[in-house]
């Protein structure tokens, strides 16, 4: 069974940089084939796709985030982290990691953290 | 980057009638890297098709896809009370992006 859970800061100010956590169980990010994403959604508002890291440690972003953008994978706590620096109001979201179907879906989500950017 | 345009915007339907939602590329896109979700409310996103066609685990067979190339369909057969909610379709393109529409809702008339 798969599941995932995101953790985090719920407010932090403009200019600082966000840290959210994904914690998995149920499948192996050193297996063949597995990736994780993370995946936003600002209040009443789309998904939008930020980032995703496979099993051998390559990794994609989205083009409009890419320079404020880092994800990074602890194998061994079963763990992807998302950082994301000079957070501003507009980042206001709810924040979701997910498992990556082999075809390219995201299959399992987490429940996601909502995080807000205020002064 | 491939934009996704979802329409209508919004979708009126009663329960029991046959929902038909639409999905464009702006670019083709390969049908194995088309998905739908189905968002209800505070929750998070559920996958509902994959591949553009294919059902994943659990979900009732009146919900199919459609559609190749820059075109593509979700349909759902008979409407129940729950599927009136919001639906996104999600691509994996040769940029090796993802990129998802900007969804439907699907509102009781």
């Amino acid at each position: 069974q798969i599941t995932l859970k995101e953790s985090g800061p719920t407010l932090v100010k403009p200019t600082q940089t966000l840290t959210l956590t994904c914690t998995f169980s149920g499948f192996s990010l050193s297996t063949s084939g597995v990736a994780v994403g993370w995946i936003r959604q600002p209040p009443g508002k789309a998904l939008e796709w930020l980032a995703l890291i496979y099993w051998d440690d390559d990794k994609r972003y989205s083009p409009s985030l890419k320079s404020r953008l880092t994800i990074t994978k602890d194998t061994s706590k079963n763990q992807v982290v998302l950082t994301m620096t000079n957070m501003d109001p507009v980042d206001t979201a709810t924040y979701y990691c997910a498992h990556r179907h082999p075809l390219n879906a995201f299959d399992f989500w987490g429940q996601g953290t909502m995080v807000t950017v205020s002064s | 980057e491939i934009v996704l345009t979802q329409s209508p915007g919004t979708l009126s339907l009663s329960p029991g009638e046959r929902a038909t939602l639409s999905c464009r590329a702006s670019q083709s896109v390969s049908s194995s890297y088309l998905a739908w979700y189905q968002q209800k409310p505070g929750q998070a996103p559920r996958l509902l098709i994959y591949g553009a066609s294919s059902r994943a685990t659990g979900i009732p067979d009146r919900f199919s896809g459609s559609g190749s190339g820059t075109d593509f369909t979700l349909t759902i057969s008979r409407l129940e009370p729950e599927d009136f909610v919001v639906y996104y379709c999600q691509q994996y393109g040769s940029s090796l992006r993802y990129t998802f529409g900007q969804g439907t809702k699907l509102e009781i008339k």
